[in-house]
């Protein structure tokens, strides 16, 4: 069981904005901004898409933002391409040093 | 550019040792800023943080506690390399293993190694 909890599914039609949410305890996020986002197509390693909840690496569109309030961090994409489908996971540092993950997200494009 | 690779055996029988190394190019496993972790990821456990080593004017090391008994990790500084020993291993050990660039911003990330357990 994950530390993290994502919904398994969203979807969204091209064009729309979709948002990933990502719950935990204040022992997975404490007082840390360590947040990240990966996305993972089939197949493949997790890409990170976003870091410290709110920065985006080079090359990462700006379509990708993150946020977080409270335990619960969120991963927006806006502007939504057939691209874009994939698996999404969160991950935390958390209060002992370690990092959790969330179970996954699987985002489906219409 | 900074690329790893891995190697490794995708078959370990029952009880054996887990044994994969991850090779760096375009940076260096010594850095005192990079932290290098092993992360796996199976159908019944999602992904899961193994464990990580780092320098930072001496070397460290620190695992997860699902694992903590079993686990090793090492750098290898003479190959700019570092490597997953997980002892003991049964078929909940079978996963996809990856080794990753990072701690909590994991950018950098190897190819991954299926590793089976089965005798």
């Amino acid at each position: 069981q994950s530390a993290l909890t994502q919904p398994p599914s969203v979807s969204g039609s091209p064009g729309q904005s979709v948002t990933i949410s990502c719950t935990g305890t204040s022992s997975d996020f404490g007082n840390y901004n360590r947040v990240s986002w990966y996305q993972q197509p089939p197949g493949t390693a997790p890409k990170l898409m976003i870091y410290e909840v709110t920065n985006r690496p080079s090359g990462v569109p700006d379509r990708f933002s993150g946020s977080k309030s409270g335990n619960t961090a969120s991963l927006t994409i806006s502007g939504l391409q057939a691209e874009d489908e994939a698996n999404y996971y969160c991950s935390s540092y958390t209060s002992n040093t370690h990092i959790v993950f969330g179970g996954g997200t699987k985002l489906t494009v219409l | 550019q900074v690329q790893l690779q891995q190697s490794g055996p995708g078959l370990v029988k029952p009880s054996q040792t887990l044994s994969l190394t991850c090779a760096i190019s375009g940076d260096s496993v010594s850095s005192n800023s990079r932290t290098w972790s092993w992360i796996r990821q199976s159908p019944s456990r999602g992904l899961e943080w193994l464990g990580r080593t780092y320098y930072r004017s001496k070397w460290y090391s620190d695992y997860a506690a699902s694992v903590k008994s079993r686990i090793t990790i090492t750098p290898d500084t003479s190959k700019n390399q570092f490597s997953l020993q997980l002892n003991s291993v049964t078929p909940e050990d079978t996963a996809v293993y990856f080794c990753v660039r990072g701690n909590y911003n994991m950018d950098v990330w190897g190819q991954g190694t299926t590793v089976t357990v089965s005798s």
